[in-house]
Formats: structure tokens, C-alpha cells, sequence
């Protein structure tokens, strides 16, 4: 089956540094990926909607120029958390829909924890 | 909008049992359905989709979900689960032909095997 590779798996930062995670899609096109939080034990929420080459729409409640969210290329959106806080400690995980089936695939999720 | 309401946050069971994950999904239009698995620290892995055809739809692992449009739930079933079914268990749901639209969850329901 198609592949969705997040990168890094596991980050820890200081509070006040931003933090930059990828999401590949390995052996597919996607214009559309999704980005979505996951406090413990808790469902995935969604934070934004992710299309190649034009802005992301952002789900009411995140912050934008927190999340900075960049679909460069069909197999390449990035998450990028700024001026990172303790709060901000998730698993964050994307999707990707390929392109010409339009069937949905999970990437293995990225921990983020904030010191 | 679309919502997934999963009855039971949690659901011990002991091994070589059967199984029933409730699922009850809420939409002005018709959908996909999805029953994902996590691990701990993992991301999701697909165990069953709802695309249309027959409403009974085999996945991976030995489950099974049942279609049931009049009710509108899509209860997840095992007739025997082993000790590796523990795991937290996702309902999901997206919008029929609707290319951008992500999937929305339920909260979960996390599956307990006891030996």
C-alpha cells in the first residue's frame, strides 16, 4: 500500500524554538494533505487543510502564524511550529489523499514534546 | 457538518471473545466510513472502509463493520479477538465524492484484551 512518511518521530525542544515536521507521501502524488493534533487519549482533531501550491485553510481555533503549514510540492507538506511552548507538546499526525484514487493515507505520527 | 459518535470510551473484553465497537454517524449527505486501529505511539493503520456496494465489509485482522443506513451506525465486529487487538480503535467518516474534505473522527474507543 501507499506510504506517508513523517519526520522526526519523536522531537524535543526548548520552549521558544520552532520546530519543522515533514510529511511525504513515498510513492504517490498528493495535492491535498491534512494536518491533525492528538492531545493523549484523545481523538485527532483537525487543524488544517493542506493544498499544493496555494495557502492552507486553518481550522477555527489554530493559530496560523503559529502553525505554519507550506504544500511545496505533490509529495511534500511541512508543519512548522514556532516559538514553540509546553502546550504545545501533541502527537501531530498528517494524511495524505492520492491524487487519482483520492483514497486517504496516515502518516506514523510525530511527538512533540516542549521543555 | 458530519459527526461520528463512538457510544463506548472503553471496552474490556476477554480474549477468544467476541466483540462489538459501536459507531453512530451523523450527516445531511452520504459518506464514506472508515474503523482505523492505533497503537500506542503510532499512527493510524486502515482497518475497514464503507464505499458502497454490500453494507457487510471485511477488513484486516479478522474484523468486520456493518453498514446500516437506517440507523446510521457502522458497528465494528470480531468474533474472537486475541490479546494483540488492545488498542484504541477510531470511527470515521468523510464526505461522499468530495475530494478535499478530511476525515472527521470519533473520540475513540479503546479495546481491551484481558488473558
Amino acid at each position: 500500500g501507499a506510504v506517508v512518511s513523517q519526520h522526526p518521530s519523536r522531537v524535543i525542544c526548548k520552549s521558544g524554538t520552532s520546530v519543522k515536521i515533514e510529511c511525504r507521501s513515498l510513492d504517490f502524488q498528493a495535492t491535498t494533505m491534512f494536518w491533525y493534533r492528538q492531545f493523549p487519549k484523545q481523538s485527532l482533531m483537525l487543524m488544517a487543510t493542506s493544498n499544493e501550491g496555494s495557502k492552507a485553510t486553518y481550522e477555527q481555533g489554530v493559530e496560523k502564524d503559529k502553525f505554519l503549514i507550506n504544500h511545496a510540492s505533490l509529495t511534500l507538506s511541512t508543519l512548522t511550529v514556532t516559538s514553540a511552548h509546553p502546550e504545545d507538546s501533541s502527537f501531530y499526525i498528517c494524511s495524505a489523499r492520492e491524487m487519482n484514487t483520492g483514497e486517504l493515507f496516515f502518516g506514523e505520527g510525530s511527538r512533540l514534546t516542549v521543555l | 457538518a458530519q459527526s461520528v459518535t463512538q457510544l463506548d470510551s472503553q471496552v474490556p473484553v476477554f480474549e477468544e471473545a467476541p466483540v462489538e465497537l459501536r459507531c453512530n454517524y451523523s450527516s445531511s449527505v452520504s459518506v464514506y466510513l472508515f474503523w482505523y486501529v492505533q497503537y500506542p505511539n503510532q499512527g493510524l493503520q486502515l482497518l475497514l472502509k464503507y464505499l458502497s456496494g454490500s453494507t457487510l465489509v471485511k477488513g484486516i485482522n479478522g474484523f468486520e463493520a456493518e453498514f446500516n443506513k437506517s440507523q446510521t451506525s457502522f458497528h465494528l465486529r470480531k468474533p474472537s479477538v486475541h490479546i494483540s487487538d488492545t488498542a484504541e480503535y477510531f470511527c470515521a467518516v468523510s464526505i461522499r465524492n468530495s475530494g478535499n474534505t478530511p476525515l472527521v473522527f470519533g473520540k475513540g474507543t479503546r479495546l481491551s484484551v484481558i488473558a
